[in-house]
């Protein structure tokens, strides 16, 4: 069985460029997460998508991040403009149960 | 609220030596506390998980922790270290919500000294 998959594994743009981020979750998860983490911080919650719907982005950081999830299958995560304090890993989840998350390997975002 | 405080950023074994990983948790529910671990350009992956069944919990990789409500704390442990240990661990608990997000600790990383 596949694992959740993330692209790219590694961005680098610089500062007012936009970056898209994609991620293909566990075929059949309904759920699907996006988390951060910033350099020497914790790793935090951004969103979350049931199928197509999104159920709670409590934790995107402002109007520059927008997250999609087309059809309820993979979903994307665009920053525009991008800022140096985007910098930092975004991992994505999938669960079937909301109890057990899988996570991809990330993507290492370098804003310069 | 809920939180989850990683008493440790770095920690240094020999190989066959025991391993503790501290982790201590807030939380106002009675929570579900897990624990993930990252190897490099690898995906985070669930070691085990506190649910409120028993209180000691077995996990993969010879992976066990303790959940001590009257310590508020869930300590990783392994009694023999072995090399491809080394990694970063989290501590995470889980906020029960209709979300279900998942709170975690800033992560300690393993070194495992030949």
């Amino acid at each position: 069985e596949a694992g959740v998959t993330q692209f790219p594994s590694h961005s680098v743009i610089e500062k007012g460029q936009t970056v898209t981020l994609r991620c293909d979750p566990i075929s059949g998860h309904d759920n699907l997460y996006w988390y951060r983490r910033v350099m020497g911080k914790e790793i935090k919650f951004l969103l979350h998508f049931v199928k197509e719907s999104k159920q709670d982005e409590s934790g995107m950081p402002n109007n520059r991040f927008l997250a999609e999830r087309t059809g309820g299958t993979y979903s994307t995560l665009k920053v525009q403009p991008a800022e140096l304090e985007d910098s930092g890993v975004y991992f994505c989840a999938s669960s079937q149960f909301r109890e057990k998350l899988f996570f991809g390997s990330g993507t290492q975002l370098s804003v310069l | 609220a809920q939180s989850v405080t990683q008493l440790d950023s770095h920690v240094s074994v020999s190989e066959g030596t025991p391993v503790l990983l501290r982790c201590n948790y807030s939380s106002s529910y009675s929570p579900s506390l897990f624990w993930y671990v990252q190897h490099p350009n690898k995906g985070l992956q669930l070691l085990l998980k506190y649910t409120s069944a028993a209180t000691l919990v077995k996990g993969i990789n010879g992976f066990e922790a303790e959940f001590k409500k009257s310590e508020t704390s869930f300590h990783l442990t392994k009694p023999s270290a072995h090399m491809s240990d080394a990694a970063e661990y989290f501590c995470v608990v889980s906020v029960p919500s209709g979300t279900y997000k998942y709170i975690f600790g800033t992560g300690t990383r393993l070194k495992v000294l030949a």
